[in-house]
């Protein structure tokens, strides 16, 4: 099946600085790629997605980039705030229809 | 309604009891999914429903565990005879459904499962 992982498993960055978040998946064959973001409490949110035909993807300050070959993506998130404190997944479509999520990274961002 | 809607939030129960969380999906969303998550830990597929197809049950971890989806649209899961490594969030999501893999899910906020 589907081996999804995350690196790295917490991640503490000082306001305004970058975070990048990398994602390694097994199967070749995935097309679609999305990051979900998971504040204390409540369900993950999806912030972004990426098809397999392209390479890049931005929306304001979060972009996520795609290595098909290398079958790896990474969520990058500039000028950070206190508010993107959270935990995010990235998950990659398995057998059938469900997704296998990472293991998350943690990610605090210090005032 | 706005979103995906899961009841109770929280549950405590003994062990050895059964329970059942239930997950209301965003209207006209055809496919729903379970998702179990430990503390601090990623998300476990548990289940998956699509319209009116048999379910993918392949992520069920005993036949303690079950779930039905009715009219197509609120879904409950059941635990029976809870064990105390039951404890978890169970995370219910839906999405509108296709055959193409690159579905938004969009999550609830959990049950809070605590099994003493």
């Amino acid at each position: 099946g589907e081996n999804v992982e995350q690196h790295p498993s917490t991640l503490s960055v000082q306001e305004g600085d970058s975070a990048v978040i990398k994602c390694t998946y097994s199967d070749s064959a995935s097309n679609y790629f999305p990051w979900y973001k998971q504040e204390l409490g409540k369900g993950p949110q999806l912030i972004i997605d990426i098809r397999s035909n392209v390479g890049e993807k931005k929306d304001q300050r979060i972009a996520v980039t795609l290595n098909k070959t290398a079958k790896h993506f990474s969520l990058h998130i500039t000028e950070t705030q206190p508010e993107d404190s959270a935990v995010y997944f990235c998950a990659v479509p398995s057998y059938g229809q469900n997704f296998v999520f990472g293991p998350g990274t943690r990610l605090s961002v210090l005032p | 309604g706005a979103g995906v809607s899961q009841s109770p939030s929280n549950k405590v129960t003994e062990k050895g009891k059964d329970v059942e969380l239930r997950c209301d999906p965003i209207s006209g969303h055809t496919a729903l999914y379970w998702y179990r998550q430990s503390l601090g830990q990623g998300l476990e597929f548990l289940i998956y429903f699509q319209g009116n197809s048999a379910p993918d049950k392949s992520g069920l971890p005993s036949d303690r565990f079950s779930a039905e989806r009715t009219g197509g649209s609120v879904s409950t899961l059941t635990i029976q005879r809870t064990q105390q490594e039951d404890s978890a969030v169970y995370l219910c999501a839906s999405s509108l459904g296709g055959t193409v893999r690159r579905e938004k899910l969009f999550f609830g906020s959990g049950t809070q499962l605590s099994v003493l």
